[in-house]
Formats: C-alpha cells, sequence, structure tokens
C-alpha cells in the first residue's frame, strides 16, 4: 500500500502571498488530519477531517484554512503568508476511528 | 491547558542496552495514546499505540506502559540499535475531539 503522500515537498513564497498545500492519504483512509511543525512549537494541531467534513480545528488564525475532497485528498491553505509561518507541514491519515495515524514526509514552506 | 510533556530532551544510551522514554500527560481525559518515531527529514513513524483500557502493550522490541494515576506514559526499547537513533515524541488523544497533542519530544542518541 502508498503511503500518505504530500505536495509539493519544498516551497518557498514571500510575505503576503498564499500557498496551498496538498497531501493524499493512504488508500482506504478517509481521516485526514494536518499539522504544523516548528523548533520552538513542536507539533501542532491544524485541523481533521473526515468524509469532506472538518471535525475539529486547533489554536490557528483562520489565514489557515482545508478542505477535504470526495476521495479523501485534502488541501490546506495559508493566506497572507507571515514569516512566522514558515515550518514543516504534515499530513497524517487513518481509517477514521481513534487508532493507527500515518504520517506523510512533509512539505517545508519558508516564508521570506 | 492541556499538554503533554517529557521529562528528558535527550537520552544517550549504549548499544545493546535498553531505553526507557518517559512522557507526562496533564488531561486525565485523554484515553489514547500513540508513540511516534521521526528521523531527520522525515515524517513522524507510528511505533505503538496503547487505549486507556490498558496498562502494558508489547509490539516488536517496544513496550508502552500506561500509569494513569500518575498520568505518566513511558517506551520501552529494548536491545537499542543505532537505527533507534531519532526524535520520539508522545502524543494523546481523548474521545470525540478527533484531534492529537503531541509532547515536545525526546532525542534518543545511540552510542556505539
Amino acid at each position: 500500500k502508498a503511503g500518505v503522500t504530500q505536495t509539493p515537498r519544498y516551497l518557498i513564497k514571500t510575505r503576503g502571498q498564499q500557498v496551498t498545500l496538498s497531501c493524499s492519504p493512504i488508500s482506504g483512509h478517509r481521516s485526514v488530519s494536518w499539522y504544523q511543525q516548528t523548533p520552538g512549537q513542536g507539533l501542532q494541531f491544524l485541523f481533521e477531517y473526515f468524509s469532506e467534513t472538518q471535525r475539529n480545528k486547533g489554536n490557528f488564525p483562520g489565514r489557515f484554512s482545508g478542505r477535504q475532497f470526495s476521495n479523501s485528498r485534502s488541501e490546506m491553505n495559508v493566506s497572507t503568508l507571515e514569516l512566522g509561518d514558515s515550518a514543516l507541514y504534515l499530513c497524517a491519515s487513518s481509517s477514521g476511528g481513534r487508532n493507527e495515524q500515518y504520517f506523510g514526509p512533509g512539505t517545508r514552506l519558508t516564508v521570506t | 491547558g492541556e499538554s503533554v510533556g517529557l521529562h528528558l530532551p535527550t537520552l544517550s544510551v549504549q548499544e545493546g542496552d535498553n531505553s526507557i522514554i518517559n512522557c507526562a500527560y496533564s488531561n486525565s481525559a485523554s484515553d489514547y495514546f500513540i508513540w511516534y518515531k521521526q528521523e531527520s527529514g522525515k515524517g513522524p513513524q507510528f511505533i505503538i499505540d496503547i487505549r486507556s483500557n490498558m496498562d502494558k502493550r508489547q509490539g516488536q522490541r517496544v513496550t508502552v506502559l500506561l500509569n494513569k494515576t500518575v498520568k505518566h506514559l513511558s517506551l520501552q526499547i529494548a536491545a537499542t540499535q543505532p537505527g533507534d537513533s531519532a526524535v520520539y515524541f508522545c502524543a494523546e488523544s481523548t474521545s470525540g475531539t478527533y484531534k492529537y497533542i503531541f509532547g515536545t519530544g525526546t532525542r534518543l542518541k545511540v552510542l556505539a
């Protein structure tokens, strides 16, 4: 089975721009979660989607948004980028219940 | 607020010895826990999980212990190998929240 894939792997953007990151979950998995990882804050939960519905959202500003498509693929968008948004963005998928959650390799976003 | 923390940010062990990585959690309602391993440049890798109705769970060379009384979680790695060198995270979840809260991580260094 193919693992969780994330595209792009690396991204450099300028302050004020917006960015869209993509995540394809493991086949059959319907839950996709997004996390931001930084050296200072560690792994922070952004949001979780299941069957195209957001079930929970972390404590991030409204500039961070996401969505999930009918094939379970998910995208997250960050608008009006700030320097502090530079981070590794990780996507994780699971079958939907509270069980094993598998992570992708992440997208490294650098905001200059 | 909710938090999951680790006692030791860096742990150095001799190859072949057993390793013990600790984690404290503050939310007594947490009822599902996962240990992850993250190698440089990669996303977190699922190691083992445990639910609150268990005190101990064993996998291949790994054992997770859960002490709900003191809200403590530990990961034991038997016969530590150089390939075990990585950062280890614990994560906790509460029923109905659909999110995981991650600890700050412990770096395990295996000495030859």
